[in-house]
């Protein structure tokens, strides 16, 4: 089946720092992939879509100046969290949409804490 | 917009016994998409059953199934003879045809006693 990895897993960073999270499709091309993140024991947020090749389309209530989202090929998408803040730690799960299908493909999540 | 509804927050059931999880949804969508995703502790989100709104017929996988009422909104999903390894957060979900976006519901906590 699909693969879809992110990367890192888990990272730690100090408050005023970005990080970068990746998302790649692993055996399959992805035109379109979408940011989640998730609270503990609550539900997926959906943060943005993400589209090869053009501008993120944000959810309402997002900042895209502070969740930087760059689609540049049709495997890869990066999450950056530009002048992270405590608030931001979270867990955030990235899907890649199947090519030809509806279905969504999801990564195993990475885990953002910030001291 | 696209609303999805869990009304059990938390489940435990014994092994090996059925068990019904509710999820209503609100669509103003003719072409919609619904879906159960399964969250074990390991945060992979796996997709358990998909539904396509214009089918009448029920989704079943194995030993899951829905029962899709589409005039009620209504999307339950029934595991039968669970095992302990369907313990696990459930999410009702739904998607749109024309952006291919998802909404998740609350979650329903699943434990499956021993």
């Amino acid at each position: 089946g699909a693969v879809v990895s992110q990367h890192p897993s888990r990272v730690i960073c100090k408050s005023g720092t970005s990080v970068k999270i990746e998302c790649r499709s692993l055996d399959f091309q992805a035109t379109t992939m979408f940011w989640y993140r998730q609270f503990p024991k609550k539900s997926l947020m959906l943060m943005a879509t993400s589209n090869e090749g053009s501008k993120a389309t944000y959810e309402q209530g997002v900042e895209k100046d502070k969740f930087l989202i760059n689609h540049a090929s049709l495997t890869l998408s990066t999450l950056t969290v530009t002048s992270a803040h405590p608030e931001d730690s979270s867990f955030y799960i990235c899907s890649a949409l199947g090519g030809g299908t509806y279905e969504q493909y999801f990564g195993p999540g990475t885990r953002l804490t910030v001291t | 917009a696209q609303t999805v509804t869990q009304s059990q927050p938390e489940m435990s059931v014994q092994e090996a016994e059925t068990v019904t999880l509710s999820c209503t949804y609100d669509t103003s969508e003719n072409n919609y998409y619904l879906f159960w995703y399964k969250q074990p502790p390991s945060r992979q989100m796996i997709l358990v059953i998909r539904q396509e709104a214009y089918k009448q017929q029920n989704a079943t996988e194995n030993r899951f199934s829905v029962n899709f009422q589409k005039a009620a909104k209504s999307f339950s999903l029934k595991i039968s003879d669970s095992q302990l390894g369907d313990t696990a957060m459930y999410f009702c979900a739904s998607g749109m045809n024309r952006d291919d976006k998802i909404i998740f519901g609350k979650g329903t906590r699943l434990h499956i006693l021993p």
